[in-house]
């Protein structure tokens, strides 16, 4: 079974521009998430999708960032337009629906994005 | 504060060495704990989770958890080469999303 795949794995742009960054969970999973690690800090949580809605965005840092999952699939997200802070690398995770508990998240590969 | 503190390392061990790695959260309301093992390049994957205080071995790693003082560990036994890896105690809470700490790096050096 393949894994969460993310692209592009690297993004180099300049100040100003605009970046989509693509997330495919796993087969199955409706739970999607992205999560970021800026330079020397932790992983943070960005938004969780599930399905096609926003569960939680409380992480979005601002609304320069957008983030869409039409049809319940595949994720993008859209940085408009890129700072220099946004530099760092993007992680998707996702997980099954499940009834309670805990569900695995598994972590794609990471976007590694800079912001020149 | 932050939610999740990470003795942030970096740690260097011979091989063979018993390896210890230590968490503190401050929100009682975390429900899971998890430690993930990331390699360069690639995304965290998932060694162990726990929800209750205790131990929980798998192999040669364990996963300790006190909730009354707040702290996770994760040991390692008879470390080897290939356990080295950045290594990341992450705390579920009901709104079902990670709270990491800032990751310690681990060197098992042959």
């Amino acid at each position: 079974e393949a894994g969460v795949t993310q692209f592009p794995s690297h993004s180099v742009i300049e100040k100003g521009q605009t970046v989509t960054l693509r997330c495919d969970p796993i087969s199955g999973h409706d739970n999607l998430y992205w999560y970021r690690r800026v330079m020397g800090k932790e992983i943070k949580f960005l938004l969780h999708f599930v399905k096609e809605s926003k569960q939680d965005e409380s992480g979005m840092p601002n609304n320069r960032f957008l983030a869409e999952r039409t049809g319940g699939t595949y994720s993008t997200l859209k940085v408009q337009p890129a700072e220099l802070e946004d530099s760092g690398v993007y992680f998707c995770a996702s997980s099954p629906l499940g009834t309670g508990g805990y569900n695995e998240q598994f972590f794609g590969p990471g976007t590694r994005l800079t912001v020149l | 504060q932050k939610e999740v503190e990470q003795d942030p390392g970096p740690l260097s061990v011979p091989e063979g060495a018993i390896v210890s790695l230590n968490c503190t959260y401050s929100n009682s309301a975390f429900q899971y704990f998890m430690w993930y093992r990331q390699y360069s390049r690639k995304g965290p994957e998932l060694l162990m989770y726990t929800y209750s205080s205790g131990n929980k071995e798998d192999g040669r790693f364990t996963a300790q958890v006190d909730k009354s003082s707040k702290y996770i560990s994760l040991f390692i036994r008879d470390s080897q080469p290939s356990d080295s890896a950045t290594y990341l105690c992450a705390i579920l809470g009901s709104a079902r999303q990670l709270t990491f700490g800032s990751g310690t790096q681990l060197t098992v050096l042959p």
